[in-house]
């Protein structure tokens, strides 16, 4: 069975610095992943994803995350942090064994916090 | 842009009444979910939709969920029975094909009391 496990359920960053939020998934197969953001009151909104390709993936507002088989890693960084990128941050894996759906497997997210 | 809404935003009911939360899907999208997570837990997939019938089901959606598109525009999860341990986030999401990404809307906070 497909799992993601984000390692660090709290990070705290200041502004500018870089921004390394770590996600490991397992999988029997070629996965496709994606990272999902929760600002506060909000949805879960798509950042990027990966699903062939390219191993690295820009998203929206200055993430990306990479791809790295051999490692079963899609950490997602961004080179200088915002207070604005304060919110919960999704892993998730899709699970493509279910034929006509593909649902999606979650991590336990990580809350990223920006000091100024 | 169009996006996936869900109402209520917040729903409290006395366990054992049943409740119905409703999602309008974004209007060419063709799969639909419905996922919950309990506070403190991970997000959990409870069932997808697909041309009018259930594709999957995860062993949380027991007899006592359903779901429904009623009208074409609108996508229902009911809980016949609400038990404490259903008071959780419940999230939509549509899809335009199975492999495409999936569009959540904002949830609905439900409380069993």
């Amino acid at each position: 069975a497909q799992s993601v496990t984000q390692l660090g359920s709290h990070v705290s960053v200041s502004e500018g610095a870089l921004v390394l939020l770590r996600c490991n998934y397992s999988s029997s197969v070629p996965p496709y992943l994606f990272w999902y953001v929760q600002y506060p009151n909000q949805g879960l909104q798509l950042l990027l994803k990966y699903t062939t390709g390219a191993t690295l993936v820009k998203g929206i507002n200055g993430f990306e995350a990479e791809f790295k088989k051999s490692e079963t890693s899609f950490h997602l960084t961004k080179p200088s942090a915002h207070m604005s990128d304060a919110a919960e941050y999704f892993c998730a894996v899709s699970d493509i064994q279910a034929g006509n759906n593909r649902k999606l497997i979650w991590g336990l997210g990580t809350s990223l916090a920006v000091n100024p | 842009e169009p996006e996936v809404t869900q109402t209520p935003s917040h729903q409290v009911t006395q366990m054992g009444q049943e409740v119905i939360l409703r999602c309008v899907p974004i209007s060419n999208h063709l799969y639909f979910y419905w996922y919950r997570q309990i506070l403190g837990q991970k997000v959990e997939f409870l069932v997808s939709f697909y041309n009018n019938e259930i594709s999957e089901k995860s062993e949380i959606f027991d007899d006592q969920f359903s779901v429904e598109r009623p009208d074409g525009s609108n996508f229902t999860l009911k809980i016949r029975s609400t038990k404490l341990e259903d008071s959780a986030m419940y999230f939509c999401a549509s899809s335009r094909g199975s492999a495409d990404t999936q569009y959540f809307g904002p949830g609905t906070r439900l409380t069993v009391l």
